[in-house]
């Protein structure tokens, strides 16, 4: 079954708006990431985040361990944040699984 | 920080025929990973490599895939041959141990089987 469910599955802000995106998993996880995903393809690792709550610049993830879930909030939102947000987990010594992403498109 | 390199980032190729995905991993880094995004779609797990050997493969991996890290060179994955279902965007990630620590992925090669 589906391990990671992200929500929402897209999402349009306004420049300067906040964005909260949520990632659930259907098990206990031993790791997990956030991954932005560029328009072409490419990936960038965001947070490496198993547990607890950890801050670059205007971004924010926070994972708890017990509720099976992690949040990246996105503050002052800009154009250039417009893309897919991923995350992945890795239920216990073995591969990551991704959900399915959120799409965020930023306007002015 | 640590950066995994893919080489080629496009590839085009002719169903049935071979090739080879090539991955230079995080200098230090001991597990190996495979992952698949067909266009539009999930990213999903291939496969993890360690110490030479196949550590536990996905039902995506087909028989027509292997992979391999010869005397510390490239990872890399073959397949052969290439069919239709095969083009999508092939993601390599390293890390220090499997489980519990940060992969670290490259950035793709997006292969094109015609």
């Amino acid at each position: 079954g589906q391990q990671v469910q992200q929500s929402p599955a897209s999402l349009v802000l306004q420049e300067g708006e906040n964005a909260e995106l949520q990632c659930n998993f259907s098990t206990s996880l031993n790791s997990m990431q956030w991954f932005y995903q560029r328009p072409e393809g490419s990936l960038v690792s965001l947070f490496y985040n198993p547990s607890g709550t950890k801050q670059s610049g205007r971004l924010t993830s926070t994972t708890v361990i017990k509720e099976r879930r992690s949040s990246l909030h996105i503050s002052s939102s800009q154009i250039t944040d417009s893309g897919t947000y991923l995350c992945a987990m890795e239920p216990g010594y073995q591969n990551f699984y991704f959900g399915k992403g959120t799409s965020l498109t930023v306007i002015p | 920080g640590p950066k995994v390199l893919q080489i080629p980032s496009h590839q085009i190729i002719d169903m049935g025929q071979m090739v080879t995905l090539n991955c230079d991993p995080v200098s230090n880094h001991l597990y190996f990973y495979w992952y698949k995004q067909i266009l539009g779609q999930q990213m999903e797990f291939l496969v993890n490599f360690y110490n030479g050997k196949v550590m536990e493969k996905s039902k995506l991996f087909k028989d027509q895939f292997s992979v391999e890290r010869p005397d510390g060179s490239y990872f890399t994955l073959k397949i052969q041959p290439t069919a239709l279902e095969d083009s999508a965007v092939y993601f390599c990630a390293s890390s220090l141990a499997l489980g519990g620590l940060e992969q670290y992925f490259g950035p793709g090669t997006r292969l094109t089987v015609l």
